[in-house]
């Protein structure tokens, strides 16, 4: 029979321009959300981390938004290149012990 | 720059046979995880140690993987008997704890036949 993987949301933009990946988050008790991204055939790469204090922070070329009333995140990556093409997973953790949970990731394609 | 190191990146073998994955976590984190990726589930937490404790493993099939810490500097993912649903990527992760990002290694491909 065929097989069904998981469907990864995909984003195509052109070189140069700014992508904007986004998440919903489902526990409102989470307090510190990560950014990560990950090359084909390699693992999950740190990217940015936000607390839930913040509504923003930047890094180079990239900013996260936390939006806690709507329970959103972004991950905005200025003059996209090449080499942002990758799969983004965003993350989030809160309570007491150290786990974090992913999201299903999104697929970042750069047009040339 | 520090990194996850896990060994071996590819294994291929059959049906039945032991399996076991290491991982080097970055010297001075304190917590390490065991996850498992693949087409289907996405990524999944295995098992997670703080201190070279468990402290869950709930993620993890009991009867066939086994999941241990000898020292600061080895963690090991052990499956036995392997069968073909156990193909997939499997990654450790390791970090200073609670509010601190997880830094991941390069994976180990299984593949079971």
């Amino acid at each position: 029979g065929e097989s069904v993987g998981l469907h990864l949301p995909t984003l195509s933009v052109q070189e140069g321009d700014n992508s904007i990946i986004n998440c919903a988050y489902s526990n409102s008790a989470s307090d510190y959300f990560i950014w990560y991204k990950q090359e084909s055939g390699k693992g999950p790469q740190f990217i940015i981390d936000i607390r839930s204090n913040m509504d923003k922070r930047q890094g180079q070329r990239v900013t996260v938004l936390l939006n806690k009333t709507v329970k959103h995140l972004s991950l905005q990556i200025a003059a996209t290149q090449p080499g942002d093409s990758a799969v983004y997973f965003c993350a989030e953790s809160g309570g007491r012990d150290d786990k974090i949970i992913f999201g299903k990731g999104t697929r970042l394609h750069i047009l040339p | 720059d520090a990194r996850v190191t896990q060994t071996p990146r590819h294994k291929v073998t059959e049906m039945g046979q032991e399996v076991t994955m290491r991982c080097q976590p970055i010297l001075g984190h304190n917590t390490v995880f065991w996850y498992r990726q693949t087409m289907m589930q996405g990524l999944e937490l295995l098992a997670y140690f703080r201190n070279r404790a468990p402290l869950d493993d709930s993620g993890m099939p009991k009867d066939r993987f086994s999941a241990e810490m000898p020292d600061a500097t080895l963690a090991t993912l052990k499956i036995q008997p392997s069968e073909p649903r156990d193909s997939a990527v499997y990654f450790c992760a390791s970090g200073l704890g609670r509010g601190q990002p997880q830094h991941f290694g390069d994976g180990t491909r299984l593949s079971i036949l």
